[in-house]
């Protein structure tokens, strides 16, 4: 069973466009994120939702939108898409938000979405 | 503002140990994971500490020393699988910062 799932793996599309990833978690888990790996690997979160609520919003520009419909999608939503969008963007999901001085703090990643702008 | 820095890059043989130093600044501290991420996957879970000291996992232990702002993960008996990057992060009031990586290559 997928623990954290993300679609599409692969995405193409041309500069302007409107493109969404979808991303799903089947954990149970109350807190889910968005980030950014650019091709340096440099890994940035964008996003996190804490029982639909947003708890981290990094600086990213509004054209990143995510929307939380429920505890366990998170979908992120990218206007007007530029050449610097390409990146990896990894969903993933935790139980707790990591300030609730829990035993453990653990990310479940989903497998990332390639995202091409041309 | 937040910053963690780590090594770019570490280099070992197979059966060796090897120690992965972490050293952060954050606004407000609540915790340091680890995070390993082998080339086209996806991070995984490594360790987590929010208290000073040492934790174990098999093979892989991490530290954390708060008062200096550092941590370290230290592997044991390197196999060639462990060859990945290896990412610090930091969560913090209202952040969540990653380290930009070591990369860590194991050779026979």
């Amino acid at each position: 069973d997928t623990a954290v799932s993300q679609t599409p793996k692969y995405l193409v599309t041309q500069m302007g466009n409107d493109k969404s990833i979808k991303c799903e978690q089947n954990l149970g888990h109350d807190t889910m994120y968005w980030y950014k790996q650019d091709s340096k690997k440099f890994l940035k979160i964008m996003f996190s939702y804490n029982n639909k609520e947003l708890i981290i919003n990094e600086t990213v520009p509004n054209r990143f939108s995510p929307k939380s419909p429920d505890k366990a999608h998170l979908n992120l939503h990218i206007n007007s898409l530029e050449l610097g969008d390409s990146a990896v963007y990894f969903c993933a999901s935790s139980h707790g938000t990591g300030v609730d001085l829990m035993s453990s703090y653990e990310q479940y990643f989903g497998p990332g979405t390639r995202l091409t702008v041309t | 503002g937040q910053s963690l820095e780590q090594p770019s890059e570490v280099t070992a043989v197979e059966g060796a140990i090897v120690q992965i130093n972490c050293t952060y600044q954050t606004s407000g501290f609540y915790g340091l994971s680890w995070y390993q991420q082998h080339d086209g996957g996806a991070p995984t879970f490594l360790s987590y500490n929010a208290l000073d000291g040492l934790e174990e996992t098999g093979r892989f232990s991490s530290f954390l020393s708060r008062s200096d702002s550092y941590g370290y993960l230290l592997l044991q008996e390197l196999q060639m699988k462990d060859s990945a990057s290896y990412f610090c992060a930091v969560r913090g009031y209202s952040t969540l910062t990653f380290g930009k990586g070591t990369m860590l290559l194991v050779s026979p």
